[in-house]
């Protein structure tokens, strides 16, 4: 069964720094490209980044550029979100996904991990 | 304000059939596929609709997807009250080289 359990998500304040993590298991980890999705409280949902399988191709969105780093660990089945300077604007439910295909859906997500930035 | 447009609501009875529309441009529809989420309350989303008209396993043959142009359209015949939840479009984005979605359509079975 493929699962996605993100986690490091909290209480930041404003200009902080956090580390969010999505264990993957129950498929075969290093062939897909995997992404972080967002979704601020009451709102829609936002792409945050994607990392392909082997980490060459690495994309972010505007809102988050030069703020956010995304990696992953295919030897241990993880991927990575490192965000700083964080602002109010970041709180969010942050969700890892799976991509299907390339450039195709997110077929698998996980249960997301919530970050509160607030003074 | 979403790269992709959709109507913040829509509505049906139980049995009926109804489309949500997603709007957007040559840039993102027009070039590329529409996938569809479906997010009911409290949980992740969930792949509903990919590549325009393709169904994952286990999604009923009561949702399909098209796409025409720079627009595309998801259908729910014989709605059920579990179909309530908010609907998402969303599809690739040449000029910002980055994943677009729609702002959520919120279906309620009356």
């Amino acid at each position: 069964e493929v699962q996605l359990v993100e986690s490091g998500g909290g209480l930041v304040k404003p200009g902080g720094s956090l580390r969010l993590s999505c264990a993957a298991s129950g498929f075969t980890f290093s062939s897909y490209t995997v992404i972080w999705v967002r979704q601020a409280p009451g709102k829609g949902l936002e792409w945050v980044s994607s990392i392909s399988s082997s980490s060459s191709y690495i994309y972010y969105a505007d809102s988050v550029k030069g703020r956010f780093t995304i990696s992953r660990d295919n030897a241990k089945n993880s991927l990575f979100l490192q965000m700083n300077s964080l602002r109010a604007e970041d709180t969010a439910v942050y969700y890892c996904a799976r991509e299907l295909d390339t450039m195709t859906a997110f077929d698998y997500w996980g249960q997301g991990t919530l970050v509160t930035v607030s003074s | 304000q979403s790269v992709l447009t959709q109507p913040p609501s829509a509505s049906g009875t139980p049995g009926q059939r109804v489309t949500i529309s997603c709007s957007g441009s040559s840039s993102n529809i027009g070039s590329n596929t529409v996938n569809w989420y479906q997010q009911l309350p409290g949980t992740a989303p969930k792949l509903l609709i990919y590549r325009n008209n393709q169904r994952p396993s286990g999604v009923p043959d009561r949702f399909s997807g098209s796409k025409s142009g720079t627009s595309a359209s998801l259908a729910i015949s014989g709605l059920q009250s579990e179909d309530e939840a908010d609907y998402y479009c969303a599809t690739w984005d040449d000029s910002l080289n980055g994943w677009v979605f729609g702002g959520g359509t919120k279906l309620t079975v009356l």
